[in-house]
């Protein structure tokens, strides 16, 4: 069974651009969160679709994220403009039972 | 809002003893808490999950103890080995069905061979 994928694995950006971030979760997980891990500082949780709808998103920090998750399979995270502060590792995870929480690599964000 | 503190953030154990990693959390009682382990460049993967009514929960050389009074739950590994190197993290919901998870900042554990 396949895991969790994310991609890019790697994402070095200028202050103001953009960027659009994918993950791939386990086939069947309806639950599907994005986490972001900030240099020193612990992985917080960003949001959680179940499907295509957003159940809670009280963790995005402002609204130049947006995330979606069209069809209810792969979603995607972007970032406009991005600024320096969201520098950091994304992490994706998927859940069948919204129990055990199965993790991405991750996509490590620079923001230069 | 949910604070977690994991006891130090390095541990260093020579192979074959035993490791014990600890977890405290404040404010609301969770209805379980698991521990993942990372190792570097990869995400967290799921070990172990103990529910609020249950004191202690084992798995092959793992023991996870949790106790709602002192709001602690202690992570051991027996037998330890340069392979269980890796960090731990602690997290917790806040209930069935709940949204996301909390984390703490992780114990990197070090086995010496």
């Amino acid at each position: 069974e396949a895991g969790v994928t994310q991609f890019p694995s790697h994402s070095v950006i200028e202050k103001g651009q953009t960027v659009t971030l994918r993950c791939d979760p386990i086939s069947g997980h309806d639950n599907l969160y994005w986490y972001r891990r900030v240099m020193g500082k612990e992985i917080k949780f960003l949001l959680h679709f179940v499907k295509e709808s957003k159940q809670d998103e009280s963790g995005m920090p402002n609204n130049r994220f947006l995330a979606e998750r069209t069809g209810g399979t792969y979603s995607t995270l972007k970032v406009q403009p991005a600024e320096l502060e969201d520098s950091g590792v994304y992490f994706c995870a998927s859940s069948l039972d919204r129990i055990r929480q199965y993790f991405g690599p991750g996509t490590r964000l620079t923001v230069t | 809002s949910q604070k977690i503190e994991q006891n130090s953030e390095a541990l260093n154990i020579q192979e074959g003893k035993t490791a014990t990693l600890t977890c405290n959390y404040t404010n609301y009682s969770p209805a379980y808490l698991q521990w993942y382990r990372q190792d570097p460049g990869r995400g967290p993967v799921f070990l172990l999950l103990i529910r609020e009514n249950e004191k202690e929960k084992r798995k092959e050389r793992l023991k996870v103890t949790f106790d709602t009074t002192l709001k602690q739950s202690l992570f051991h590994i027996t037998a330890s080995q340069p392979a269980d190197s890796a960090t731990y993290l602690c997290a917790l919901e806040e209930g069935e069905g709940a949204d996301g998870l909390t984390f703490g900042k992780g114990t990197h554990l070090i086995i010496q061979p």
